[in-house]
Formats: structure tokens, sequence, C-alpha cells
């Protein structure tokens, strides 16, 4: 069945540091990928996303790149915040297939 | 507009007891969706809705769970005879199916604690 791996965590970093959390998946059909954020207290939200190959999701700096030949969406960002400080879940969705399936979650802290 | 809410935020059980966690989704969403968010198994798919049909119900870890939606809307999901295996955080989520790639929107969840 459908899966995904993502880097094991926590990982915590200093203010201003270059990012990379690993995910790679697999998958039978043309997934589309997702990343979501869950920042202390809030719900699970949308934080990029790519729906076919060599596609880019990028927002608020954070960056991630649909690799096929690779089967990978690692996320990245230049330069972390404090404000960075969440859990990030890799997720696809399988074509013809509406559920998410996630990977394990990666906790992240970014200390000033 | 209003986001995905789901009540209650916390419920505390006894084993042996069914509990019922509501869900109301965004108004005009057509799909909606039970997760579960636990430590030993991160989070996990139960169940999809698309209207009032269940098209998915392959996440539903056995026959003590249960869901339906009504309406096109509210969805409520049942687990019978809980167990301390259940403790988790319930999440549901509501998207529009227009395509690949459709964002889903999630609720705050509803904490569940067997005892």
């Amino acid at each position: 069945g459908d899966s995904v791996t993502q880097m094991e965590g926590p990982v915590t970093l200093s203010e201003e540091a270059f990012l990379t959390i690993n995910c790679t998946y697999t998958a039978t059909g043309y997934p589309s990928l997702f990343w979501y954020v869950q920042y202390p207290g809030e719900g699970l939200q949308l934080l990029l996303k790519a729906t076919k190959a060599d596609d880019k999701g990028s927002n608020k700096g954070f960056e991630a790149t649909y690799r096929k030949e690779t089967t990978s969406f690692h996320l990245e960002k230049g330069s972390v915040q404090v404000s960075d400080s969440a859990v990030y879940f890799c997720a696809l969705s399988d074509q013809g297939a509406q559920k998410l399936v996630f990977g394990q979650g990666t906790r992240l802290t970014i200390n000033p | 507009g209003a986001g995905v809410s789901q009540s209650p935020s916390n419920k505390v059980t006894e084993k042996g007891k069914d509990v019922e966690l509501r869900c109301d989704p965004i108004s005009g969403h057509t799909a909606l969706y039970w997760y579960r968010q636990s430590l030993g198994q991160g989070l996990e798919f139960l169940i999809y809705f698309q209207g009032n049909s269940a098209p998915d119900k392959s996440g539903l870890p056995s026959d003590r769970f249960s869901a339906e939606r009504t309406g096109g809307s509210v969805s409520t999901l049942t687990i019978q005879r809980t167990q301390q295996e259940d403790s988790a955080v319930y999440l549901c989520a509501s998207s529009l199916v227009l395509g690949r790639g459709d964002e889903q929107f999630f609720g705050p969840g509803t904490r569940l604690t067997v005892l």
C-alpha cells in the first residue's frame, strides 16, 4: 500500500539556520504530495502542495519539489524563525483516492 | 468564514462505554474525512464521505467504529464498547472535491481518553 517516510525527529535548530526535512513516498499511482503543519495548540493546516512531477510548492519561505525519480518531497527553508517551531507532516493522496496518507511527523524546535 | 468544528473538544469515558464525536464541516464542502492521531500510530485515515455516502471505510479499525453523515453536512463518529487503545485525538477534515490535490481543512480535534 501507499506509505510516507519522514526524517526522524525531533529536530532542533538555531534561528536563521537552513532547514531540510526529508520525505520519501511509496505509491502505486501518481500521487499528489503535501506538507501539513501543526503549530502548538492549533489544528493541522496545509503548508504547501505539488500535484505532479517537477512541481515546486512554496509558502511562507518553505519549498518542496516533487521528485518522481527519487520518490521524494523534501521540505526546505533557507532561514528559519522561532515561529516555525511546530510539527511537520508529509502526506500523499493517491490518484483516484481522496484520503491522505501521512508520515509520522517531525517536531521542529527553533531556538533564538 | 467558519472553519471545521468538532465537539466535544475533550471526552473522558470508561472502558466499555459508547461515545459519539461530532463534526461540522465547512459549509459547501462535499467531502468529509475522519482521521485518528495517536502517539503509537501517528495520523491514520478512518473514513471518507462524499455527500452522505462513504465510498472508503477502509481505515475503520474494527466493527466497534461506525460513522454517518446526514444532509451532506454534519457527521458523527461512534465508538461502541470503548477500549483503552481507542484513546487518541480524532480529527475531522473537509474539502471541496474538484480534482487532484484538493486541500483538506482540519478541525481542532476531539481528545478521547478511555480509562
